[in-house]
């Protein structure tokens, strides 16, 4: 167990609409990345989240939007869903200065329809 | 821009029989790579990673590694497969941003199946 938690588990929302989702980071971690993978891809980088200022972006639309909080769990927020935003969005939480080992948590299924 | 590529979907192997899934990389300067495993439903569990020294990396539930830089490869390797093996396996490569941030460039993906 990697001790990163997400919430929801499952999500079913409707075009147009804005969703929330949340991750807690394994104890110690303080910067938290998203990835959002669609069906029968790879994880693709959202953003990451470090000192509660987002750090680094990905190829994503200003749609998506974050915050980090003192305690250093961390939001995804999507507006204006698209059934395209239909995905598993993971959270992986990492120390910052060795960001690239990332302990994921088990993600949040996002249905469109 | 670091990348990784998978270049088989699916790879079926019978259990008792050693596995390999293929991965190569594009990187510049030293690697730092990554074999995840995914299952139904689930995150992605880490498996092991090579940042330097030998190049045979052992990681969890028997996988191993092997790190070729003249074919900038990373092929994950079991010598006796398990159908319980059978999942999604993602390569993946550490990307350092220009901010000086990392993150992680998966490929793919791999699927593998085990069969009895």
């Amino acid at each position: 167990d990697a001790g990163v938690t997400q919430s929801p588990t499952h999500l079913i929302k409707t075009r147009g609409q804005q969703v929330t989702l949340r991750c807690s980071p394994k104890s110690g971690h303080d910067t938290v990345s998203w990835y959002q993978q669609a069906l029968g891809q790879g994880p693709q980088f959202i953003f990451q989240y470090y000192e509660e200022e987002e750090r680094q972006r990905g190829n994503f639309p200003d749609r998506f939007s974050g915050h980090q909080f003192p305690n250093y769990s961390s939001e995804l927020n999507v507006n204006a869903l698209l059934l395209g935003d239909s995905a598993l969005y993971l959270c992986a939480s990492s120390l910052y200065n060795r960001a690239y080992e990332q302990y994921f948590g088990p993600g949040t299924r996002l249905t469109v329809t | 821009a670091q990348s990784v590529a998978q270049p088989e979907d699916q790879v079926n192997v019978a259990e008792g029989n050693p596995l390999t899934v293929k991965c190569t990389y594009s990187v510049s300067g030293n690697p730092y790579l990554f074999w995840y495993v995914q299952y139904p439903n689930r995150g992605l569990q880490f498996l092991l990673k090579y940042i330097t020294g030998d190049n045979l990396v052992k990681g969890s539930y028997g996988f191993e590694a092997e790190f070729n830089k003249s074919q900038t490869s990373f092929h994950l390797k079991k010598p006796s497969a398990l159908v319980s093996d059978s999942a999604l396996y993602f390569c993946a490569v550490r990307d350092t941003m220009n901010t000086g941030f990392q993150k992680l460039v998966f490929g793919t993906g791999t699927r593998l199946l085990v069969s009895p």
